[in-house]
């Protein structure tokens, strides 16, 4: 079983659709969690930190759940600019290791 | 510069040869860490170093492999004897010792290895 687990997608959404991925781990002791971006050919980079409380950055909600282990994300109204692959990145022991999702790819259309 | 460095951008290789890929992290990052991502899939932890502490190598698939730091500055990637399989986008990212919401990882723009 992998440690963080992501549906590969691809989502398929049109412009100015309501999408969410979730994201779950499997170590209960993990300490903090992660949404980073990555287009196409390109590296990844942080989108956003999720805080026990839930957190908002404009059209970005991340959302973490310990109970289920699990971590989202909802993306408000699409934009064609947000189709990228989105990574679920958790901090799984104390220190700097991060373990990386397979992401979820998104592509917006028209 | 401000940012992660990587060199090369791309590396083609022929098989059996030995290649040496670079990262500069970014200044004042006391970790540095070392990903491979083949095409369509995700990250794969290589290595990760931690100022002067012993790196963690257990993602190292296989002793072809190598990384090495001076202090906390530049990191190098050594690969003896390439093959095929090896072919992949190497990433680097740096941080600072941080723990909880505020442990950023910064990558650079990685080498993109063919090996033929």
């Amino acid at each position: 079983r992998k440690e963080v687990e992501q549906d590969p997608g691809p989502f398929n959404v049109p412009e100015g659709a309501t999408v969410a991925f979730n994201c779950t781990y499997s170590n209960s002791a993990s300490q903090s969690f992660f949404w980073y971006r990555q287009d196409c050919r390109k590296e990844p980079k942080l989108l956003m930190s999720v805080y026990s409380s839930g957190n908002e950055d404009g059209r970005f909600t991340a959302q973490l759940n310990r109970a289920s282990q699990y971590i989202s994300l909802l993306i408000r109204d699409s934009k064609l600019s947000d189709s990228a692959t989105y990574l679920c990145v958790v901090n799984e022991y104390a220190g700097n290791m991060l373990t990386f999702g397979g992401g979820t790819r998104l592509m917006v259309k028209p | 510069g401000a940012g992660v460095s990587q060199s090369p951008s791309n590396k083609v290789t022929e098989k059996g040869k030995d290649v040496e890929l670079r990262c500069d992290p970014i200044s004042g990052h006391t970790a540095l860490y070392w990903y491979r991502q083949r095409l369509g899939q995700g990250l794969e932890f290589l290595i990760y170093f931690q100022g002067n502490s012993a790196p963690d190598k257990s993602g190292l698939p296989s002793d072809r492999f190598s990384a090495e730091r001076t202090g906390e500055s530049v990191s190098t990637l050594t690969i003896q004897r390439t093959q095929q399989e090896d072919s992949a986008v190497y990433l680097c990212a740096s941080s600072l010792l941080r723990v909880g919401p505020k442990n950023i990882q910064y990558f650079g723009a990685g080498t993109r290895l063919s090996v033929l």
